[in-house]
């Protein structure tokens, strides 16, 4: 079946560094993939999405690179803060008539350590 | 910004009660979704809807209901509540160019 996933469930960084959280899909269909963060007692936030017709997209502190060949995404987090410890997950909406569903990887607990 | 709200941050309820579970978005948004999030397990969709009074089954369907009488509105319905239905349920709405946004969950308990 269809899967997105991800290879560590747990990352621990210091302030300060870089972090990348990494997710390997199935589906070669998909169409848009996004990244959520979520904080203990919350729902998922939004942090940034791509699309399939791009292979890198930038936010604020954060990057989403897309690599369709081996069907790999990735987060990465510029100057981590104690802030951006969270559980953080990929998601993907396949081509199609999905209306939308997402498919959730299992998701990587980010801690930072001031 | 899109705001999607879930009526109860938290819910105990009996084995056997029905349970309505609530949510509301304020951004005319097509689709709708609820998902159940539980450890090890992550977030799994239960039911969605596409339009008004349209709605699918999603991958964990079995012992749930949904009404979508208006636009805005997405309700999820546990028909007689059970201990395995213990979970936090998220509730989702997307839209074109809006993306996809979630509320900030109730978390059920029943006993």
């Amino acid at each position: 079946g269809e899967s997105v996933g991800l290879h560590l469930p747990t990352l621990s960084v210091q302030e300060g560094d870089n972090s990348i959280i990494n997710c390997a899909y199935s589906n070669s269909a998909s169409d848009y993939f996004i990244w959520y963060k979520q904080e203990s007692g919350k729902g998922p936030q939004f942090i940034i999405d791509i699309r399939s017709n791009m292979d890198k997209r930038q936010g604020q502190r954060v990057t989403v690179l897309l690599n369709k060949t081996v069907k790999h995404l990735s987060l990465q987090i510029a100057a981590t803060q104690p802030g951006d410890s969270a559980v953080y997950f990929c998601a993907e909406i396949p081509d199609g008539t999905s209306y939308g569903k997402l498919t959730f990887g299992q998701g990587t607990i980010l801690t930072v350590h001031p | 910004d899109v705001k999607v709200t879930q009526s109860s941050r938290y819910l105990v309820k009996r084995t056997g009660e029905k349970v309505f579970l609530e949510c509301v978005q304020d951004m005319d948004h097509e689709n709708m979704f609820w998902y159940r999030q539980d450890p090890g397990l992550g977030l799994r969709l239960i039911y969605f809807s596409y339009d008004v009074k349209m709605k699918e089954k999603g991958d964990i369907p079995e012992g749930y209901s949904v009404s979508r009488e208006k636009k805005e509105r997405f309700s999820l319905i546990l028909e007689s509540a059970s201990t395995n239905q213990t979970s936090m349920y998220l509730c989702a709405s997307m839209g074109q160019g809006d993306g996809y946004t979630f509320g900030s969950g109730t978390r059920l308990t029943v006993v």
